[in-house]
Parts: C-alpha cells; structure tokens; sequence
C-alpha cells in the first residue's frame, strides 16, 4: 500500500497552461504538505494544510493553489505556468506539524516547455 | 536565526568506511532533529530522528549525534555500503510553530565500492 502517492509522476507542458497535480495519503495524517524541489536539490515548502489552518510561504507566487476536497487529499494547481517552475514538486503528510517525522511522495517532476 | 547550516555538501567515502555529515543551528527553540534520505527519483524518507533530551541515537549503522551546547547534530552511518549512496538532508522543527520542519540543503554521499 502506497502511504502517500502523488499523480502524474512526470508532466510536460507549454508555458501558460494551467495544470494539477494530485495527492493522496492514506495514513489517516491531518496535516499534508506541498514542497518543490529545484535542481540543486534543495527543499522549499510551499504550503502546509490542515483542517483548520492553511500556512502559504510568501515567496510562493499565487499562481498556485492548493484544494483540499477532504482530509486525505491535497491537489496542486498551478495557473499560466512558467520556465521557473520546472522541478520535482513532492507531496508529503504528517500527523501534527511533522514533529513525528513527514512521509513523502515518490514526487513529479514538471518540465515547462 | 531559522535556518539549518548542513556540511559537506558533498561526500565520497570508500565501502566499508564511516560518513559523517554535520548540521548547525541557531535557534534554541528547535525541538526535533530528523534525518531524511532521498534516492535519485524518489521522495525523503525519514531515516532517525532525535529529540535534544538525548545526545545519541542508533539504530543499526546509523547514529544521531547531538550537541546542544554547540547548537549541532550530525549522522554517522558507519560500515557505509554503495546501498547508501543517496542525498541526506537534516531538518529541525519547533513545537510553536506547528513542528514546520526547517530544512539543510542537503549532502549527497556517494559510497564508493
């Protein structure tokens, strides 16, 4: 049983579509993360959610948007993508904050065109 | 005073041989220090972690660590096998904010056999 899995694995698109990405964990976690991943390697959260609290970091442009249809699922969607957000965007949950470890995504990589 | 400074950047230990990889910090605050290894095209994976009422942890090869006074933790994975080639970030957390893990920016170790 995968614990957190995230589709696609791999996107392709032209600059200025608008895309989403899926997660979903079955961990029975209530908190659930976005974090993008650059060449270099290093890991940038993006958002963290719960039910009742959505935390945005400030650089991330409002071209993207969580949606959270219930507890267990947190989709990405990004509008009028750029050459900048090409990298491996990795889904994560924890139970809590993360105090007690975060389990990731196998991640998909996005490759704007 | 939120980040977390990881060394090497990189590291090549022959098979059999210790790795070390060292994490600084600045903010007293931080109550939780995981380990999360990343193998090429999968998400971090949480490894060990540590909480800073001990000053070691082991499980198996690996060993946190932690030196509260120097603000530092570090991971020994010794006997090192090829099988641990992979990129190893350390992170920290704090209660207050919701246990957000602050992240280092990662050490890829190769194992070389």
């Amino acid at each position: 049983d995968t614990a957190v899995s995230q589709t696609p694995k791999y996107l392709v698109t032209q600059m200025g579509n608008d895309k989403s990405i899926k997660c979903e964990q079955n961990l029975g976690h209530d908190t659930m993360y976005w974090y993008k991943q650059d060449s270099k390697k290093f890991l940038k959260i993006m958002f963290s959610y719960n039910n009742k609290e959505l935390i945005i970091n400030e650089t991330v442009p409002n071209r993207f948007s969580p949606k959270s249809p219930d507890k267990a699922h947190l989709n990405l969607h990004i509008n009028s993508l750029e050459l900048g957000d090409s990298a491996v965007y990795f889904c994560a949950s924890s139970q809590g904050g993360g105090g007690t470890g975060a389990f990731f995504g196998q991640g998909t990589r996005l490759t704007v065109v | 005073q939120q980040q977390v400074k990881q060394s090497p950047q990189s590291l090549i230990v022959q098979k059999g041989g210790i790795s070390i990889i060292n994490c600084a910090y600045e903010n007293t605050a931080f109550d939780y220090f995981p380990w999360y290894q990343q193998f090429p095209g999968k998400g971090p994976a949480l490894l060990i972690a540590i909480r800073p009422d001990v000053s070691e942890k082991k499980e198996g090869r690996f060993t946190i660590s932690f030196n509260k006074s120097a603000k530092q933790f570090s991971l020994h994975i010794m006997d090192s096998q090829p099988g641990d080639s992979a990129t190893y970030f350390c992170a920290a957390s704090i209660r207050d904010s919701n246990y957000q893990l602050i992240w280092g920016a990662g050490t890829k170790l190769i194992i070389k056999p």
